[in-house]
């Protein structure tokens, strides 16, 4: 299976600052035919089920603040929220699906305010 | 709207069984796959199972694989997951997801339902 490890596991961040996730995978996560990164990045609030932020590595999905970016290729990937709201405190995942029927997910990253 | 609405859940014993139903709307639900992921407490989130739009291949994480059955009912829109042998490791709170591109088995998940709790204890 693709582990995929995220970075830092918690965050605190001043509202208005920048945020910024990392999330690695053991291997690439590139499908060289499509030049695709099969990566997909998901919030979830408190007591919410996660909800789909950004998908093929950096593609915002529709109605998602464009505070809300996603980067990287192959094995490294990052989700950057460019000016943090109150509303973005939340526990965001990466989540690879390259490799199936073996989907992975990060182990999430707490986002807080300072 | 899109929506998907998870019921079942509760509280079995080691050894139990339990069926879990995910009602859906507002989709052509038999023209998408469908797949079930779990967060265990205070944990992080673990596919389950995948399930085709026709309901014609299917697929199972290896900790589930020979206990866990999926299946869908199109002309009810719903999609099930029937567990047996649970075990103290499977208590979750259980989501059913849609892969959001037509026709395709594997992608990103959108919506995700609001989950439903398995317990498993004596």
């Amino acid at each position: 299976d693709i582990v995929m490890t995220q970075s830092p596991d918690s965050l605190a961040v001043s509202l208005g600052e920048r945020a910024t996730i990392n999330c690695k995978s053991s291997q690439s996560v590139l499908y060289n035919s499509n030049n695709k990164n099969y990566l997909a990045w998901y919030q979830q609030r408190p007591g919410q089920p996660p909800k789909l932020l950004i998908y093929w590595a950096s593609t915002r999905e529709s109605g998602v603040p464009d505070r809300f970016s996603g980067s990287g290729s192959g094995t490294d990937f990052t989700l950057t929220i460019s000016s943090l709201q109150a509303e973005d405190v939340a526990v965001y995942y990466c989540h690879q699906y390259y490799s199936t029927p073996s989907y992975t997910f990060g182990q999430g990253t707490k986002l807080e305010i300072k | 709207e899109v929506q998907l609405v998870e019921s079942g859940g509760g509280l079995v014993q080691p050894g139990g069984s339990l069926r879990l139903s995910c009602a859906a709307s507002g989709f052509t639900f038999s023209s998408y796959a469908m797949h079930w992921v779990r967060q265990a407490p205070g944990k992080g989130l673990e596919f389950v199972s995948a399930i085709s739009n026709n309901g014609g291949s299917t697929y199972y994480a290896n900790s589930v694989k020979g206990r866990f059955t999926i299946s869908r009912d199109n002309s009810k829109n719903t999609l099930y997951l029937d567990m047996g042998s649970l075990r103290p490791e499977d208590m979750a709170v259980y989501y059913c997801a849609r892969v959001p591109t037509n026709g395709d088995l594997w992608a990103w998940f959108d919506p995700w339902g609001q989950g439903t709790l398995v317990t498993v204890s004596s």
